[in-house]
């Protein structure tokens, strides 16, 4: 099974800044990858995939990108509402797996 | 519009047997991948299985085989997740959420359903 292993578990920003969120896959899943954002209490949503594509009506501070087996979700420019927990999720393989989950706070 | 609609909160006791359930419209429900996602208290989000209703496939994941039974009911476009015997450690909200088309590219999860709090409580 493919391993994702995200970091950092959590973070502490302040609005405006650039904040950056890996995960890095045990084996090569090409860019079959994605980024979820959950807010409390929410359903999670899409907000990037293969690697890189943003979803449609995401906020253009949102971008990612991949390296090898190493991924990036990048946040331009954090804002007040991008508190939340991320998650990546690789599909590559028959059976899919989450990365732990990044808790993105606003200083 | 795509809609998974789910199946409401419940509360059940250890050993009690349970099915929940996702009823998928506004797209060709024989032809997506539809998973089931868990999120215990507190925790984060972890993939269960996923079933192909237009044919016999079925995935699990090795935490979740001979735990949960995935089907699927093509007549009325529901997805089930279902429980024997539940225990305590079976508190969570489960998700589903439409995957893959069957033999194209997949771009992971991109609808989900509101999710199906289950208590598990004696």
């Amino acid at each position: 099974d493919v391993q994702m292993t995200q970091s950092p578990s959590s973070l502490s920003a302040s609005v405006g800044d650039r904040v950056t969120i890996t995960c890095r896959a045990s084996q090569d899943i090409s860019h079959d990858l994605g980024w979820y954002q959950q807010k409390p209490g929410k359903v999670p949503e899409r907000l990037i995939y293969t690697a890189s594509t943003l979803q449609s009506g995401v906020p253009s501070r949102f971008s990612g990108s991949r390296s090898g087996t190493e991924f990036t979700l990048t946040i331009s420019s954090l804002q007040p509402e991008d508190s939340a927990i991320y998650y990546c999720l690789q599909y590559k393989t028959y059976l899919w797996t989450f990365g732990q989950g990044t808790k993105v706070e606003i200083k | 519009e795509v809609q998974l609609v789910q199946s409401g909160a419940v509360v059940k006791k250890p050993g009690e047997s349970l099915r929940i359930s996702c009823k998928a419209s506004g797209y060709n429900f024989a032809t997506y991948f539809i998973g089931w996602v868990r999120q215990m208290p507190g925790r984060g989000l972890e993939w269960m299985g996923m079933i192909y209703p237009g044919g016999s496939e079925i995935r699990y994941s090795p935490s979740f085989q001979g735990q949960v039974t995935i089907s699927a009911d093509l007549s009325i476009t529901t997805t089930y997740l279902q429980w024997t015997a539940l225990e305590a450690s079976d508190t969570a909200i489960f998700y589903c959420a439409r995957g893959a088309i069957w033999g194209a590219p997949s771009f992971g999860f991109d609808y989900w359903g509101q999710g199906s709090l289950v208590i598990v409580s004696s």
